[in-house]
């Protein structure tokens, strides 16, 4: 695609409750970072893929929280009993093999209620 | 310590002024630097990246990159309202895998 296309784009949902974030990235983009940003705070890294090789998972925050990428194109994150601090904007990213900089996608606004 | 630390602000300059935004980071062995501009409600947009030590320009914007003070720094010259906006500093660190480590940003406003 011609952006980096992030699904849903408003999510609101009970404590308790699991979610799905989808993320499409550019077409022929090796690398895929997902990172949130709490409100009025910068962006935290929370995973990042490249390529085949394994994930580098180091800012998952808890257990609930897992990725995983299908076919080395699309991106789903998953946050299981989500709680109210889950609640952010969860941004995806794209980059190409020797690109500079990342491209963003939209992102998603999770809350928790 | 943050790995990458800015002021938050806000930094409030005039039309017209030159806008000067700050970064530090703590990973010496750091080589790829960036700023992305931030608008209320949207998504970071890459605006200017630097590798190399001394100044790097683009139109109005000009990174400035000191590895020996872990110092990197962008000044907007000739600020427009339309610059108004947080502006997000992140570096790729010395293992270079290509994460972007962020600072939490510093909101610059740009009065008329």
């Amino acid at each position: 695609g011609a952006g980096v296309s992030q699904s849903p784009s408003n999510k609101v949902t009970e404590k308790g409750k699991d979610v799905e974030l989808r993320c499409d990235p550019i077409s022929g983009h090796t690398a895929l970072y997902w990172y949130r940003q709490s409100l009025g705070q910068g962006l935290e890294f929370l995973i990042y893929f490249q390529g085949n090789s394994a994930p580098d998972k180091s800012g998952l925050p808890s257990d609930r929280f897992s990725a995983e990428r299908t076919g080395g194109s699309v991106s789903t994150l998953t946050i299981q009993r989500t709680q109210q601090e889950d609640s952010a904007v969860y941004l995806c990213a794209s980059s190409s093999q020797g690109g500079v900089g990342y491209t963003f996608g939209s992102g998603t606004r999770l809350t928790v209620v | 310590q943050k790995e990458v630390e800015q002021n938050s602000g806000p930094l409030s300059v005039p039309e017209g002024a030159i806008a000067s935004l700050n970064c530090t980071y703590s990973d010496r062995g750091s080589q790829s630097f960036f700023w992305y501009r931030q608008y209320s409600g949207k998504s970071p947009e890459l605006i200017m990246f630097i590798y190399s030590n001394g100044d790097k320009e683009d139109g109005r914007f000009t990174a400035q990159l000191n590895k020996a003070s872990q110092y990197v720094s962008l000044l907007i010259r000739d600020s427009q309202p339309s610059d108004s906006a947080t502006y997000l500093c992140a570096v790729i660190g010395s293992s270079n895998t290509g994460k972007l480590i962020f600072g939490q940003g510093t909101t610059l406003q740009v009065k008329p």
